[in-house]
């Protein structure tokens, strides 16, 4: 059962563009939602996390959470060869459970 | 890295061998979690614990086993292993009181030959 579904690309925007990394979710129960960047080789490390509907911005980073559409995206404005990466989308599974659900992630590549 | 070590980082093994990978935390965390993961699935709980001897199953469980005798170790056995639990196993903790973010370990690759 896939209840988080992400583009596995890869996604490759020109340095200094906007990238945009889209999930959806099949849970309508979902409170919380996350969203991590993985470096090859590396563990996942968390951007991301917002629980609201509506955007939540933090520096070049904006997530934006609609419930009603089951969607929860992650811009990442002025973007740069460092941000070349997979991201990962989670959400916290409904129903008191303390447990994370995992996209299989997006690879994004920002060319220089 | 939120104080979470696992060991080893690298291990390489044969099928029928049993292998325990052990991750340690240093901040006391409640909880703590072991995922595996492989291209074209993702991340994938295995097992979780949410308290010393009190642990849960994860979505793909089957082959694994785990314990918690302390706050600060999260041990995952596989009996015996399989050329399928050749992956990449991360440790994660959740983070305090009220937050259900999670932090996760530098990982193991393990490779079942």
């Amino acid at each position: 059962q896939k209840e988080v579904e992400q583009n596995s690309g890869p996604l490759s925007v020109p340095e200094g563009a906007i990238a945009s990394l889209n999930c959806t979710y099949s849970d309508r129960g979902s409170q919380s939602f996350f969203w991590y960047r993985q470096y090859s080789g590396k563990s996942p490390e968390l951007i991301m996390f917002i629980y609201s509907n509506g955007d939540k911005e933090d520096g070049r980073f904006t997530a934006q959470l609609n419930k009603a559409s089951q969607y929860v995206s992650l811009l990442i404005r002025d973007s740069q060869p460092s941000d070349s990466a997979t991201y990962l989308c989670a959400l916290r599974v409904q129903g008191g459970s303390e447990k994370l659900v995992f996209g299989k992630g997006t690879k994004l590549t920002v060319n220089p | 890295d939120a104080g979470i070590t696992q060991s080893p980082r690298h291990k390489v093994t044969e099928t029928g061998t049993p292998v325990t990978l052990r991750c340690h935390q240093t901040e006391n965390h409640r909880y703590m979690y072991w995922y595996r993961q492989d291209p074209g699935h993702g991340l994938r709980l295995i097992h979780y614990s949410y308290g010393v001897k009190d642990t849960d199953k994860g979505e793909v469980s089957d082959g694994y086993s785990v314990s918690r005798s302390k706050t600060e170790d999260f041990l995952l056995t596989l009996e015996s292993a399989t050329s399928s639990q050749t992956s990449v196993y991360f440790c994660a903790i959740r983070a305090g009181q009220g937050s259900d973010t999670q932090y996760f370990g530098p990982g193991t690759r393990l490779t079942v030959l």
